[in-house]
């Protein structure tokens, strides 16, 4: 029930191209769902985040499309860059635990091809 | 600017050697955690804190040890109790009572030597 279910393990896009990525979870507790983005030998930043009170988040070329019935979220990164291959993870928790505990995906391993 | 500085950036231990994994955060945050990233595994949580002098054990604790006697430092002992201490330790924190992102640290990478 805490898993955070993500895919696909790696992805390779053209440049100009759409990168979509996958997560699915179990626990209806979760109510706060982000998206962190990491280059190598860095630690992950915080890309973007939504709550289930809305279906759809977009910030410049990233969107967050949240279903909730499904218990599945996915990030959609448009007009793809070299700049963005990078390592992609999704992450689950619920505000009302009181732990503040993340519960994280396995990871995406993005590739922009130029 | 604020943030979380991770030191060292690379470590190496030796065989039945405990070593401690520095984490500093100036971003005021009451919740600090310690994350272990493998290849493949994603991140899975080591320790955490949500308040100073207080810390609760996260999924994989065995073989590591805290403590939080400052707000802004939460460093992380790696005991020769961990058989596989290789690995990319991350920090992180958070504003608690509130639901916000976590703030990372850059990382250390622990290798044996």
């Amino acid at each position: 029930q805490q898993q955070v279910k993500q895919s696909p393990q790696s992805l390779i896009v053209q440049k100009g191209g759409i990168s979509i990525i996958n997560c699915a979870y179990e626990n209806t507790a979760f109510d706060y769902f982000p998206w962190y983005q990491q280059f190598p030998g860095k630690g992950p930043a915080l890309l973007i985040a939504i709550r289930p009170d809305v279906s759809e988040k977009k910030e410049g070329r990233f969107t967050i499309s949240f279903n909730k019935s499904a218990k599945q979220f996915s990030l959609h990164i448009m007009d793809s860059q070299p700049g963005d291959s990078a390592t992609y993870f999704c992450a689950a928790s619920s505000t009302t635990s009181g732990t503040y505990k993340y519960i994280f995906g396995t990871g995406t391993r993005l590739k922009v091809l130029a | 600017d604020g943030g979380i500085t991770q030191s060292p950036k690379y470590l190496f231990r030796k065989e039945g050697q405990n070593v401690t994994l520095s984490c500093e955060q100036n971003l005021n945050h009451d919740a600090m955690y310690w994350y272990r990233q493998d290849p493949g595994q994603g991140l899975r949580l080591i320790y955490y804190s949500q308040i100073v002098n207080d810390f609760q054990k996260g999924d994989i604790a065995e073989g590591y040890s805290v403590s939080r006697e400052k707000k802004e430092s939460f460093p992380l002992t790696v005991t020769s109790a961990q058989k596989n201490p290789t690995a990319f330790y991350l920090c992180a924190s958070s504003i608690q009572g509130i639901q916000q992102p976590q703030h990372f640290g850059d990382g250390t990478r622990l290798s044996i030597l």
